[in-house]
């Protein structure tokens, strides 16, 4: 089983639709980030956080909120999907302990938005 | 500001060597990560450096300079499977990572 797991995998909204995107892991790490990515823009942070208490912003969290229910659990939500929202977003975690901290990916969610 | 680059695209032939260069400017490094990314796919890990110098795993190697704010990825015996893109990633603090865009490498026969 995948470590780190996104729902839904693929989705098509419309303008003006509240969607959520979720992701669960297995890892029992403390941290995790979303990001998106589009072409040529690579992946840009858009909330992460740090243990369930903790939500900070990223480069680019307008239009977008999210909400730790748990250790393992952290999810995005687009209150209002506009076009420009359509990307690749990615879940990722990551356990401070240890001689470094890589982030582990999740498979992704694409988004397109109508 | 903050700024990665790194070349778009690059090609290599099966069984050669290619190196993949990242340049930064960030407000804040504590370390680079190179990390693989197969088109669809999620990025996967490939290597950290935090102190200058040359870590070596396997086919793949990565080096790191601070003060020149330079880094490579150093690919040996290229295999087909290789064709990804690489995606270099400064470490800012407190573990945020500011990603450039990635070099999609092609290897061909």
């Amino acid at each position: 089983d995948a470590d780190v797991t996104q729902t839904p995998r693929n989705r098509i909204t419309k303008t003006g639709k509240r969607i959520m995107l979720e992701c669960s892991q297995t890892k029992g790490h403390d941290r995790m980030y979303w990001y998106r990515q589009d072409p040529g823009l690579g992946l840009r942070l858009i909330y992460y956080s740090f243990d369930v208490k903790d939500i900070n912003k990223g480069e680019i969290s307008d239009g977008y909120s999210v909400s730790r229910q748990a250790q393992a659990k952290f999810s995005l939500s687009l209150e209002s999907a506009i076009p420009n929202q359509t990307a690749l977003y990615f879940c990722a975690t990551s356990d401070p302990r240890g001689e470094k901290e890589t982030q582990y990916f999740g498979p992704g969610t694409r988004l397109l938005v109508l | 500001g903050q700024n990665i680059d790194q070349p778009t695209e690059m090609t290599a032939t099966e069984g050669a060597i290619v190196q993949i260069n990242c340049t930064y400017q960030t407000s804040g490094f504590n370390g680079l990560f190179w990390y693989q990314q197969h088109a669809g796919e999620a990025p996967t890990f490939l290597s950290y450096n935090v102190l200058d110098g040359l870590e070596e795993k396997g086919r793949f190697s990565s080096f790191l300079s601070r003060s020149k704010g330079y880094s490579y990825l150093l690919l040996k015996e290229l295999q087909m499977k290789d064709s990804a893109s690489y995606l270099c990633a400064c470490e800012t603090g407190a573990n945020n990572l500011f990603f450039g865009t990635g070099t999609r490498l092609t290897v061909i026969p």
